[in-house]
């Protein structure tokens, strides 16, 4: 099974900064990468799929960029509503799909 | 709009059984992938299985197999997880999710609590 780690698992950061968080996979996954937005009670939300692509309707402060086994997702000016947990995901296959075990973005 | 709706969650007791439902409406139910994804009590995201647009093809995480089934009736536009031989490791908030081959998960729905405890 392929594993994917994040970095780092907490991130403490204040509005208006730039933040990059990382995610590496145990062997080459392509560019089958996602990263998701999840805040307390609600759904896991998509905002990049494909490594780079910006799902519709998301801000374009936020970008994904990697391909292989190391990705990062950048948020170039951190809003109030981007405080949440984020997880990377890949997708290689239909048969094994697994998630990083998140990075906890925090008001500094 | 996508919409999915899960309900079956419940307090049951270890060794026992539960089955999830999902309801889909908002687009073309049979021309996609669909999965469960779990996530215990202030954990991460775990994914636990998907099914073929026409349910030919079930892929579960290790943890699962043999005791939990997807299964999918796209007549009623829905989405089943079976659930046998329930652990106190199975308490988590039940989502489904759409699966698209480009977009991974794309959309997801609020979830459904299951504790297995005694």
């Amino acid at each position: 099974d392929i594993q994917m780690t994040q970095s780092p698992s907490t991130l403490s950061a204040s509005v208006g900064d730039r933040v990059t968080i990382t995610c590496r996979a145990s062997q080459s996954i392509s560019s089958w990468l996602a990263w998701y937005q999840q805040k307390p009670g609600k759904a896991p939300k998509l905002l990049i799929y494909k490594a780079s692509s910006l799902e519709s309707g998301v801000p374009s402060r936020f970008s994904g960029s990697g391909s292989g086994t190391e990705f990062t997702l950048t948020i170039s000016s951190l809003q109030p509503d981007d405080f949440a947990t984020y997880y990377c995901q890949q997708y290689n296959s239909y048969f094994s799909v697994t998630f990083g075990q998140g990075t906890k973005l925090e008001i500094k | 709009e996508v919409q999915l709706v899960e309900s079956g969650g419940g307090l049951v007791q270890p060794g026992g059984s539960l089955r999830l439902s999902c309801a889909a409406s908002g687009f073309t139910f049979s021309s996609y992938w669909m999965s469960w994804v779990r996530q215990a009590p202030g954990k991460g995201l775990e994914w636990v299985a998907n099914i073929k647009q026409d349910g030919s093809e079930k892929y579960y995480v290790d943890s699962v197999k043999g005791r939990f089934t997807i299964s999918r009736d796209n007549a009623k536009n829905s989405l089943y997880l079976q659930m046998n031989s329930l652990r106190a490791e199975d308490t988590a908030v039940y989502y489904c999710a759409r699966g698209d081959y480009l977009r991974a998960f794309d959309y997801w729905g609020q979830g459904t609590l299951v504790t297995v405890s005694s």
